[in-house]
């Protein structure tokens, strides 16, 4: 079955630290991979994804991350995290059926 | 654009009565309406999907009957929990694709809250 694991729960900076969440997938197929961020109250928002091309993609807010399809990895990044940046993201894969298979959340805290 | 609603964003009802939760997109049509169910500090359990026209695909351990859903336009979804118990509160969130969106971008609701004492 297929599955998407995002292995940091919990993580914990202070603000200016750079941040790399992982996000893997368990699918050999053709892919289309986002990250969604849910701050505090509020609805899911689309970050970034990546449905072909380049692998390197960037998002709203200074985020971006990297498909690496080797890996079936799609992990996100910012260089220098905000306290606003404190939310949940999410990670999630789909593979040709609309259905989206979620990640279970990370937690970010950022650290004034 | 690609905004979708949910109405309400929060209820309360008591136990056994039923609770009906309305997801429209508002700028687009969608092909396709999710719904999904959001436990505290949880992830996102996709219950079912609903094509517009078609009868809803529910997902193992969802009952059907319970969670009724309805897809009459290529707008509006609703979900409708029937004789609601307190287990089922929860955060309740919709989603939707657009007609020949080959991205499967879905646009989320801001969910509802729903409460049964």
């Amino acid at each position: 079955a297929q599955s998407v694991s995002q292995h940091n729960h919990h993580v914990i900076l202070s603000e200016a630290a750079s941040l790399e969440l992982g996000c893997n997938y368990s699918y050999g197929g053709t892919v289309n991979l986002f990250w969604y961020v849910q701050y505090p109250g509020q609805h899911l928002q689309l970050l970034l994804k990546y449905f072909s091309g380049d692998p390197l993609v960037k998002g709203i807010k200074g985020f971006e991350a990297e498909f690496i399809k080797s890996k079936f990895s799609f992990n996100l990044r910012k260089p220098s995290v905000q306290w606003s940046d404190t939310a949940e993201y999410f990670c999630a894969v789909v593979s040709g059926t609309y259905k989206y298979i979620f990640g279970t959340g990370t937690r970010l805290k950022v650290l004034a | 654009g690609a905004v979708v609603s949910q109405h309400p964003s929060r209820v309360i009802c008591k136990s056994g009565t039923s609770v009906k939760i309305e997801c429209r997109s508002l700028d687009f049509q969608a092909t396709t309406m999710f719904w999904y169910r959001q436990f505290p500090k949880q992830s996102l359990m996709l219950m079912a999907t609903s094509n517009e026209g078609s009868k809803a695909t529910y997902e193992q351990g969802v009952e059907k009957d319970k969670f009724l859903i309805n897809h009459a336009s290529l707008t509006l979804s609703t979900l409708t929990v029937t004789s609601a118990h307190p287990e089922d509160s929860s955060f309740y969130i919709c989603s939707a694709t657009q007609v020949r969106d080959h991205s499967y971008e879905q646009y989320f609701g801001p969910g509802t809250r729903l409460t049964v004492t």
